[in-house]
């Protein structure tokens, strides 16, 4: 039972345009969310986070969007970049001790971004 | 160190080998994960650590798989007698707040 799911394998987008990366959980346990980028055999570089208190946490070209009711977060990359294209994982964790608990990974989404 | 170190990057076994591998974390980060990545994409939590002491280990399998944290040496992610299906790439990652930093991961082939 996938408690973090990324429904999009895979995502392309032009340079310059907008990269929306979709996660759904379903735990309501969790209530801190961090996304992490990977590149081939590399490991998982962190990228941004969200605690459940907010709603939207923005990072430069990251943004994060949380909708708790919903169960739904979102990683928005703008302005899009070549150098953006990897595998972008959701991540999920809580109850106590928040961020010294594991993390429930989703599936990943590798993203291209086209010249 | 600045960065989670994982030794070594690759490591090859015959089915019923040991294999053992190590992790240092960030220095001053007293919490270490152990995950499994298996087919690129899944990531299974294994075991963590405070400082020496077993934090979670929920993850780890019962048998053949043991995990330690001494002082002043790598932890280290050891499985006894291994089996085709442990084949992954072990990632081990440390904290000291709320953001897991990751090493390189350790590619455990079992042929």
């Amino acid at each position: 039972d996938q408690q973090v799911k990324q429904n999009s394998p895979s995502l392309s987008v032009q340079e310059g345009r907008i990269s929306i990366l979709n996660c759904d959980y379903t735990n309501s346990m969790f209530d801190y969310f961090l996304w992490y980028k990977k590149y081939p055999a590399e490991g998982p570089t962190f990228l941004i986070s969200i605690s459940s208190i907010k709603d939207k946490n923005e990072d430069g070209r990251f943004t994060v969007f949380l909708n708790k009711s919903a169960k739904h977060l979102s990683l928005h990359i703008v302005p899009s970049q070549p150098g953006d294209s990897a595998v972008y994982f959701c991540a999920a964790s809580g109850g106590m001790d928040t961020g010294r608990r594991a993390l429930t990974f989703g599936s990943g989404t590798r993203l291209q971004v086209q010249p | 160190g600045e960065e989670v170190a994982q030794t070594p990057k690759h490591l090859v076994r015959g089915e019923g080998q040991k294999a053992k591998l190590y992790c240092a974390p960030i220095k001053g980060h007293s919490y270490v994960f152990w995950y499994q990545q298996v087919l690129k994409n899944e990531f299974k939590f294994l075991i963590s650590f405070q400082n020496e002491n077993v934090f979670d280990e929920t993850g780890m399998p019962k048998e053949r798989f043991s995990a330690k944290c001494l002082p002043n040496s790598p932890c280290s992610l050891e499985i006894q007698a291994t089996k085709l299906e442990d084949s992954a790439v072990y990632f081990c990652a440390s904290t000291g707040g709320t953001e897991a930093f990751f090493g390189q991961g350790t590619r455990l082939t079992v042929v």
